[in-house]
């Protein structure tokens, strides 16, 4: 019964290093999703994914790439990372292609850029 | 432009008694979902409630209720008779098409303070 794992829960990384955040479903949901959470702002959509070989931006896209090859994966890169993606990460799935059924979350991935 | 406003940053409740968090939304989208997500101190996100924008009842999952006026673009939570452990950050979030596919966005949230 995992649902949405991620990978790693902490990471601490020097400004311009890349890095990957893993994320795997195992309910064959067809939406995916990256947001980060900062304090007082939420959450907010950096990268979705509707299917297999589609992706799309969110709101706060810059500085992120991700890539859909299967319907289980949805990685999100950071290629130089900066002091200012210092936050917390969590993934998403969704069951349902239209406005209806809620997301289920990973626990979260903690990552600081010093 | 916010999209999904929340405008009480914390909320102090007695326990037992109710309490209501404020969301107000803006879509130009006919068919859009509402949720409210909760998020206590150990940090994951836990579904609480869903509210479709057809919907002509008001959604309620157990002590929680959704008060939803949509001339108003309103869709607060209401939660009856509150617990200790309803001391957590309170998320609301719109779900909308959006380019070919759908995406879920979320206001910056309501930390409610439960006092025994």
């Amino acid at each position: 019964n995992a649902g949405v794992t991620q990978t790693p829960k902490f990471q601490v990384l020097k400004t311009g290093q890349s890095m990957t955040l893993q994320c795997a479903q195992d309910m064959n949901h067809e939406y995916m999703s990256w947001y980060r959470q900062d304090p007082g702002m939420g959450l907010r959509l950096i990268h979705y994914s509707v299917g297999a070989g589609i992706t799309d931006q969110g709101e706060v896209p810059n500085g992120y790439n991700v890539s859909r090859s299967t319907t289980e994966d949805f990685p999100l890169r950071l290629l130089s990372a900066a002091p200012s993606q210092t936050s917390v990460y969590f993934c998403a799935s969704n069951r349902d292609r239209d406005v209806t059924g809620e997301l289920f979350f990973g626990e979260g991935s903690r990552l600081t850029v010093l | 432009a916010q999209k999904i406003t929340q405008t009480q940053p914390g909320m102090f409740v007695q326990e037992k008694e109710a309490v209501t968090l404020d969301c107000t939304y803006d879509t130009s989208d006919q068919s859009y979902g509402l949720f409210w997500y909760k998020q206590p101190s150990s940090g994951e996100m836990i579904f609480l409630i869903y509210q479709g924008s057809y919907d002509e009842q008001n959604a309620t999952e157990g002590r929680y209720s959704l008060n939803f006026q949509k001339a108003r673009k309103s869709a607060n939570l209401v939660i009856s008779a509150s617990q200790l452990g309803d001391s957590a950050m309170y998320f609301c979030a719109m779900r909308e098409t959006h380019t070919g596919g759908f995406k879920t966005i979320f206001g910056a949230g309501t930390r409610l303070f439960v006092k025994a």
